[in-house]
């Protein structure tokens, strides 16, 4: 089975710009969760969703939105970049048994100039 | 930092066994260990549900805290491939609202 899918891999932005980026979950998994991840630091939180529904939001400004679609897939949008966006960003998908345990995807290094 | 992590670097030899902890000050429905290689996302490696729970997973050994609020992460035997960055997380739901939480996590160097 495919494990989570993210894209674009890598990202270059300029500030001020907005950014869109994808995940697919493992196939039968509904759950997808977005972290944020700067080096040196664990992943943060920025979202949850479960059939289509946010069920947790992190820390964030509302520069930061996500959605889920009927296929379960997911995007995160960021809107007026700051340097300070720069980071590695995570997608996440869980069964719904288990919707405590994150399986990651490889991420999208974004970078903003 | 909700989660800290102790100790933040470690280096040890091959064939050492390690432990890794993790405390917190909230209460955490569950709690799992991940692991982290150089681009790449955090693999799961244990999951515990139960207050004072003990799993196992090959040559790794966790136990969640009575409390609910600590952990701990033995490795046994270790080997080269076992370096990477160990983080813990917790899980929580407050108000409806669920959210997982990462340590900063606990760099791993394991000399042949």
């Amino acid at each position: 089975d495919a494990g989570v899918t993210q894209s674009p891999t890598h990202l270059i932005k300029t500030r001020g710009q907005q950014v869109t980026l994808r995940c697919s979950p493992i196939s039968g998994h509904k759950s997808v969760s977005w972290y944020q991840q700067v080096l040196g630091q664990g992943p943060q939180f920025i979202f949850q969703y479960y059939e289509k529904e946010e069920r947790g939001r992190g820390n964030f400004p509302d520069r930061f939105s996500a959605r889920q679609f009927p296929n379960y897939s997911s995007e995160l949008n960021v809107n007026a970049l700051l340097l300070g966006d720069s980071a590695l960003y995570l997608c996440a998908s869980s069964p719904r048994d288990r919707v405590t345990e994150a399986f990651f995807g490889q991420g999208t290094r974004l970078t903003v100039v | 930092q909700l989660l800290e992590q102790s100790p933040q670097f470690l280096s040890i030899q091959e064939g050492e066994n390690l432990t890794v902890y993790c405390n917190s000050s909230s209460v955490f429905s569950s709690l799992q260990w991940y692991r982290q290689e150089p681009g790449e996302g955090p693999v799961l490696l244990i999951a515990l549900y139960k207050a004072g729970e003990l799993t196992s997973n090959g040559r790794l050994t966790a136990q969640f805290g009575i409390t609910r609020k600590d952990s701990f992460l033995n490795i046994s035997a270790s080997i080269p491939s076992d370096v990477g960055i160990y983080f813990c997380a917790g899980y929580q739901t407050q108000g409806g609202s669920e959210k997982l939480v990462f340590g900063k996590g606990t760099k791993l160097t394991v000399n042949p």
